[in-house]
Order: C-alpha cells, then sequence, then structure tokens
C-alpha cells in the first residue's frame, strides 16, 4: 500500500521568506506526485505536479522536488506571502493504480 | 462557473436522520470521487465511479450510499447519521487515467447532533 506522510505539522514562516514543506512517502513504485493547497474554508486546490522521471518541476513562486532514492518530496514557495497561509497536501499515486493517497497535511503561517 | 459544485455547503442535521449531498461536475470528465475529511484535516477517500461504475469503495458503513446517475453527477446519501459521521465531505473528479489530476469542490460541512 501506500502511505504519505509529512515530517512537519505546522510551519511558521516570515513574510517574505522562503518556505519548504516536506513530504515522505513509501511506495517505490509511486510515480505520481501532486501538491494541493486548502485555504479555510475550502476544497484543495490543485499548486503543482511532478511525474517519477523528474526531480524537479517550477511553476510561479512553486518548486517541487523530487529525490526518488529516498523517496522524499518537498515544496518549495518562494517569497512567501500572507495569502500562501493554508494548509499543504502533498499526494501520490501508486503505477496503475488510478488512486491518489493523500498525506496528513502542513499548516503554512505567514507572519506579516 | 464553478468547475465541481456540491450542495449543501452546510448542513446540521440529528442523530438518525438520513440526508444527501448532490454534486456535479462541468469538467467533462468520467470519474467521480467522495472524500471525507476529519477534524485532523485528513483526507481520505470513501467512493470512486469511473463511467456511473463503481471502482472504489473503501472500507465504509453501508450506511453511506453512492449514487451516479450520469458521469456529471455523483451524489452521497446517509442514513442513520451518527455522531461519527460530523466531517467535511468532499466531492472530487478527475480523467481517468495515470498522472490525472483530481479536482475538488468546495466541501460540505455535515454537523450531526
Amino acid at each position: 500500500g501506500e502511505s504519505v506522510g509529512l515530517h512537519l505539522p505546522t510551519l511558521s514562516v516570515q513574510e517574505g521568506d522562503n518556505s519548504i514543506i516536506n513530504c515522505a512517502y513509501s511506495n517505490s513504485a509511486s510515480d505520481y506526485f501532486i501538491w494541493y493547497k486548502q485555504e479555510s474554508g475550502k476544497g484543495p486546490q490543485f499548486i503543482i505536479d511532478i511525474r517519477s522521471n523528474m526531480d524537479k518541476r517550477q511553476g510561479q513562486r512553486v518548486t517541487v522536488l523530487l529525490n526518488k532514492t529516498v523517496k522524499h518530496l518537498s515544496l518549495q514557495i518562494a517569497a512567501t506571502q500572507p495569502g500562501d497561509s493554508a494548509v499543504y497536501f502533498c499526494a501520490a499515486e501508486g503505477a496503475g493504480s488510478y488512486q491518489l493517497t493523500f498525506g496528513k497535511g502542513t499548516k503554512l503561517s505567514v507572519i506579516p | 462557473d464553478t468547475a465541481v459544485s456540491q450542495t449543501p455547503k452546510y448542513l446540521v442535521t440529528q442523530m438518525g436522520n438520513d440526508k444527501s449531498i448532490k454534486c456535479e461536475q462541468n469538467l467533462g470528465h468520467d470519474t467521480m470521487y467522495w472524500y471525507k475529511q476529519d477534524s485532523k484535516k485528513f483526507l481520505k477517500i470513501m467512493f470512486s465511479y469511473n463511467n456511473k461504475e463503481l471502482i472504489i469503495n473503501e472500507t465504509v458503513p453501508n450506511r453511506f450510499s453512492p449514487k451516479s446517475p450520469d458521469k456529471a453527477h455523483l451524489n452521497l446519501h446517509i442514513n442513520s447519521l451518527e455522531l461519527g459521521d460530523s466531517a467535511v465531505y468532499f466531492c472530487a473528479s478527475s480523467q481517468r487515467g495515470t498522472g490525472n489530476t483530481i479536482y475538488f469542490g468546495e466541501g460540505s460541512w455535515l454537523t450531526v447532533v
């Protein structure tokens, strides 16, 4: 099976600093990974994804890094803003499973 | 235009009642899901339908019955509600295939009293 965990349940960051949210997964056959952002009172929103044939992918202010050797991925947010305050989830899909398994979430708080 | 919409957003009901949550997606996806999020924010899949057929049915009490009249709709009916059913229920959709993003609705906050 797949279990996806996060190293830190909460993270506080000063506005303007960079944030790094980490995630570990257990199934080495997982081949697709997504980061979601969930603001208070809303549903999870897609941020960025990465496939197992890549080790880095960049979006607007966000970068996802994948280390398959240690089964770890991270989400980096550059110049963190108050609007980035939310709970962030990583999710992993096992090869051929068509099913995402979600981690427990990290709450990011941005200090103005 | 909301991609995945679910109603009601808030629902407060007494134990023992039966209630339904409706979901519709206008993304043209062939797969829909129901997820449950507990008070600790943990997201767990309950059901998934692909082209109106049940493809994922996790360990969920049989008081929960999903129904998919067509591939754009997936409703969740809950019988004999219990206190432990209080949670946020998210509907979601995707196009089936490896590596296809799941898109979520805004959630339905169910409180059983």
